[in-house]
């Protein structure tokens, strides 16, 4: 059973360009959460989506920022006009429905130059 | 609100010793309790949690750790640490309504010294 997958692994943009992240759940997972890890910081909490449906966003900015998670395919965190602040670790965990623990990906670790 | 304090930011000890990471939490609801590893450019791994029922939990590589609800806290211990152990250690919280964010301490960097 495959864990959860992350595309890129690393990212360079330079700022005021777009980026796109990728996570696909592991499967049977329908539950999608997105972190950031910034330098000397813990992980903080972006948001939680299910299928089609953003469930919790109280960790996201509120500019720049979106997620989705389509019917099919996976899950995309989009930064738009990124900023040298935005560099950071991004991490995608899942869990199935009615489970507490959560599975995390190896991260996409994202420059702005 | 949840939030978790891990005491030490850095735990140096040498190969074969025993080793305990600190983690305290604050809640007004019940809470699930879980101890992540980081290697260096890797994800978190799940080392354990707690749901419920006994407080001691064991988990991957020999690690185990204590539920104490009225300390308020869920210490990570390991009796003999092999150099492999050389990680970073988060603990989180969550509550108990399945699907909600975890919570995370800012890490402890363990170190294994030969």
């Amino acid at each position: 059973n495959a864990g959860v997958m992350q595309n890129p692994r690393h990212l360079v943009r330079r700022r005021g360009q777009e980026a796109r992240l990728r996570c696909s759940p592991m499967k049977g997972h329908s539950h999608v959460y997105w972190y950031r890890q910034l330098p000397e910081e813990g992980l903080k909490f972006m948001v939680y989506l299910q299928k089609e449906n953003i469930i919790d966003e109280s960790g996201m900015p509120k500019e720049r920022f979106s997620a989705e998670f389509p019917k099919e395919g996976p899950s995309i965190l989009r930064i738009q006009q990124v900023v040298r602040g935005d560099s950071a670790a991004y991490f995608c965990a899942s869990s199935p429905a009615g489970r507490y623990e959560q599975y995390f990906g190896p991260g996409t670790r994202l420059t702005v130059t | 609100a949840q939030s978790v304090t891990q005491l030490d930011s850095q735990v140096p000890v040498f190969e074969e010793a025993p080793v305990e990471l600190r983690c305290n939490y604050s809640s007004s609801v019940s809470v699930y309790l879980f101890w992540y590893v980081q290697y260096p450019n890797q994800g978190l791994q799940l080392l354990l949690k707690y749901l419920s029922g006994s407080t001691l939990v064991k988990g991957i590589n020999g690690f185990e750790a204590e539920f104490n609800k009225s300390q308020t806290s869920f210490h990570l211990r390991k009796p003999s640490v092999h150099i492999s152990d050389t990680a970073e250690y988060f603990c989180a919280v969550t509550t108990s309504q399945a699907g909600t964010a975890l919570i995370f301490g800012k890490g402890t960097t363990l170190s294994v010294s030969s």
